[in-house]
């Protein structure tokens, strides 16, 4: 079935370090990717939308400064939390998805990164 | 804008028992679809069964089924002869299916199931 890798699984980082987290689809090319925040013991709130070469589009309140995303090629969206402070540690988790707009394929999520600002 | 309800913030069941997932929405569309995504504390997201708004049919995935009334827009999930490797988070998810519409999952807040052995 559809593989999406994301990477690191965990980063512990000093408050003002930025961040880069990586998901990569793996036997599919992604059209479409989708980053997303959860608190703990909380829903997932979608952050914002990426296709492969064009802006992503920010889901209201999420400072686009703040997340940096780029999606440079179908396989591969980054996500990149610039000087980071201990209110952005959360759960990170990207989704990936192909194929035309209101087609049926479901999304496919990476397994999440944990990420700790001290 | 599309919401998903649910109404049950955790749930327990017997191991071997059968328990339902509650979830309604709220939509003004008339084609779209609905996920039920499983968050064991891997943390991992798995989706369990799918259902697209225009078939009547109701999903099944061998012990997961779904009751899927779009009249009522409700929406709620079976699980037949519960493991205990079925404790997890159960997230209800929206999607458009509108061509050009937003592709994006809208989820409810989820609910916590434990079985009990």
């Amino acid at each position: 079935g559809a593989v999406v890798s994301q990477h690191p699984s965990w980063v512990i980082c000093k408050s003002g370090t930025s961040v880069k987290i990586e998901c990569r689809s793996l036997d599919f090319q992604a059209t479409t990717m989708f980053w997303y925040r959860q608190f703990p013991k909380q829903s997932l709130m979608l952050m914002a939308t990426s296709n492969e070469g064009s802006k992503a589009t920010y889901e209201q309140g999420v400072e686009k400064d703040k997340f940096l995303i780029n999606h440079a090629s179908l396989t591969l969206s980054t996500l990149t939390v610039t000087s980071a402070h201990p209110e952005d540690s959360s759960f990170y988790i990207c989704s990936a998805s192909w194929g035309p707009s209101g087609a049926t394929q479901p999304q496919h999520f990476g397994d999440g990164t944990r990420l700790s600002i001290l | 804008a599309q919401t998903v309800t649910q109404s049950q913030p955790e749930m327990s069941v017997q191991e071997a028992e059968t328990v339902t997932l509650s979830c309604t929405y709220d939509t003004s569309e008339s084609d779209y679809y609905l996920f039920w995504y499983k968050q064991p504390p891997s943390r991992q997201m798995i989706l369990v069964i799918r259902q697209e708004a225009y078939k009547q049919q109701n999903a099944t995935e061998n012990r997961f089924s779904v009751n899927f009334q779009k009249a009522a827009k409700s929406f709620s999930l079976k699980i037949s002869d519960s493991q205990l490797g079925d404790a997890a988070m159960y997230f209800c998810a929206y999607r458009s299916a509108n061509q050009g519409g937003s592709e994006k999952l809208v989820f409810g807040k989820g609910t916590k199931l434990t079985v009990n052995p």
